[in-house]
C-alpha cells in the first residue's frame, strides 16, 4: 500500500502567495523527496531531506521533516504560474534495495 | 545527473495486443525501476530491473503480464501484455544516481481501447 499520505488532495492560490502540501508516512525511512509532476509527465526531483535532517532550502523551496510525527511539508514561497503542477512527496525505504513509496499528491494550481 | 529517453511517448492500443516500452539511459546504472501512474493517482512500483538478473516485481505485478528485459546497464523495456483498458496509464522508467534523487524517463501514456 501507498505508505504517503498527502494533504490537500487540490490547492488553488494566487500568484505571490505561499503554498504549503504535508506528507504523512507510516514507516522508518532513510530519507523523504519531493517530486514535481507537470501534466502527467515525467517527475522532476526537487529536494531530499535524510532522516536525520529536519529542515532544508533549495531556492523557494523549504522542506521540513518531522520523523517523531512520520511528517514532512512543502513550502513554495513567491508562487509563480510556472509552479502549477502536482506535487509528490515519496519516502526512500531500505528493502534490499533502496526503494521509493510515493504519496497520493497534491495538484496545486496557480492562478494569475 | 541522468538524461532518460523513454519511447513511444503515447499509444493508443487495442485490447488483447501487446506494447513493449524502451527506456534509454546515458550512462550505465545499476536498477532500473518500473512504475505504473493510473490516471489521477500516484505511482506505483511495478518493479526493478538489474541487469543480468529476472527482475524482481512488487506485489500485484506479475512477470506474466509485465514481462521486463534488461540487456546491458543502459537499457531496459517493459512490455504490457494482453492488454485490457484497466491497463490504461502511464508508465515510466526511473533510476538513481547517487544520493541526490531519482531521475524519471517522460513517460509512456498508454490508451488501450
Amino acid at each position: 500500500s501507498q505508505q504517503g499520505e498527502e494533504d490537500p488532495q487540490a490547492l488553488s492560490i494566487q500568484e505571490g502567495e505561499n503554498a504549503t502540501m504535508n506528507c504523512s508516512y507510516k514507516t522508518s525511512i532513510n530519507n523523504l523527496q519531493w517530486y514535481r509532476q507537470n501534466s502527467g509527465r515525467g517527475l522532476v526531483h526537487l529536494i531530499l531531506i535524510r532522516s536525520n535532517e529536519r529542515e532544508k532550502h533549495s531556492g523557494r523551496l523549504r522542506v521540513t521533516l518531522d520523523t517523531s510525527k512520520k511528517s514532512s511539508s512543502l513550502l513554495i514561497t513567491a508562487s509563480r504560474a510556472a509552479d502549477t503542477a502536482s506535487y509528490f512527496c515519496a519516502t526512500a525505504v531500505i528493502q534490499g534495495a533502496q526503494k521509493l513509496v510515493f504519496g497520493q499528491g497534491t495538484r496545486l494550481t496557480i492562478n494569475p | 545527473s541522468a538524461v532518460i529517453s523513454q519511447k513511444p511517448s503515447r499509444d493508443i492500443c487495442q485490447r488483447g495486443t501487446s506494447l513493449t516500452i524502451q527506456c534509454q539511459v546515458d550512462s550505465q546504472v545499476t536498477m532500473m525501476f518500473w512504475y505504473r501512474q493510473q490516471p489521477g493517482q500516484s505511482l506505483t512500483l511495478i518493479a526493478t530491473a538489474n541487469q543480468g538478473s529476472e527482475a524482481t516485481y512488487e506485489s500485484g505485478f506479475v512477470i506474466d503480464k509485465f514481462p521486463i528485459s534488461r540487456p546491458n546497464l543502459t537499457f531496459s523495456t517493459l512490455t504490457v501484455s494482453n492488454m485490457s483498458p484497466e491497463d490504461s496509464s502511464i508508465y515510466l522508467c526511473s533510476v538513481e544516481k547517487g544520493p541526490g534523487g531519482a531521475f524519471f524517463g517522460q513517460g509512456t501514456r498508454l490508451t488501450v481501447v
